[in-house]
């Protein structure tokens, strides 16, 4: 089993829809959260961090729910250049390793 | 403010030769370091991270070795080139479980 695992897409939303991603962890002992944004050919850059209560950040909300072990990133008001494919990531001091999930692809057309 | 170089940016290889990436972090001390390789249309696979120099794991059995000479330098290397090592190869650090940063990434084709 993956330590992180998404949903790999894609998914194909019209401007302006709200659309959200979830990504599960297996390692209980996860203790840092984040998203990231790729771009074709291009490395991932930080999104945002995800924190315990909740984060938001202009369109995008990120929740963490440790009990099930999942984090959700949500997109309002999608926009063109939103299409991306974003990537969830967990980081366990066990080694200090930073587990990505494959990566969740987002169209978003006109 | 913190930067961090890879190269080359792309590299075109034969089966069977060397390989040798490097990647050097500015502006931090004692970093995490990581490789990562991406397969066309897929995921960041860990291949290699280390906390201090000298110091690596590696995630998968493979054709490839890490090493960290430096405390801001790291290197992938390879001794004979297989077709599937060729991927998109990301060196990347971070401070403790803070976030990564990654290089701009070296896409390797071997032929």
């Amino acid at each position: 089993r993956k330590e992180v695992e998404q949903d790999p897409g894609p998914f194909n939303v019209p401007e302006g829809a709200t659309v959200a991603f979830n990504c599960t962890y297996s390692n209980s002992a996860s203790q840092s959260f984040f998203w990231y944004r790729q771009d074709c050919r291009k490395e991932p850059k930080l999104l945002m961090s995800v924190y315990s209560s909740g984060n938001e950040d202009g369109r995008f909300t990120a929740q963490l729910n440790r009990a099930s072990q999942y984090i959700s990133l949500l997109i309002r008001d999608s926009k063109l250049s939103d299409s991306a494919t974003y990537l969830c990531v967990a980081g366990h001091s066990g080694g200090f390793k930073t587990i990505f999930g494959a990566g969740t692809r987002l169209f978003v057309k006109a | 403010s913190q930067t961090i170089h890879q190269w080359p940016a792309t590299l075109v290889q034969p089966v069977g030769s060397p390989l040798s990436l490097e990647c050097t972090v500015e502006g931090t001390s004692n970093p995490n370091l990581y490789w990562y390789r991406q397969a066309a249309g897929r995921g960041l696979q860990l291949l290699f991270y280390s906390v201090g120099i000298g110091q690596i794991s590696s995630e998968v059995p493979q054709n490839l070795s890490a090493s960290r000479p430096q405390d801001r330098q790291f290197i992938l290397s390879s001794k004979k080139l297989l077709l599937s090592d060729s991927g998109f190869y990301l060196c990347a650090w971070s401070r403790d479980l803070a976030e990564a940063f990654f290089g701009q990434g070296t896409r390797l084709t071997v032929v």
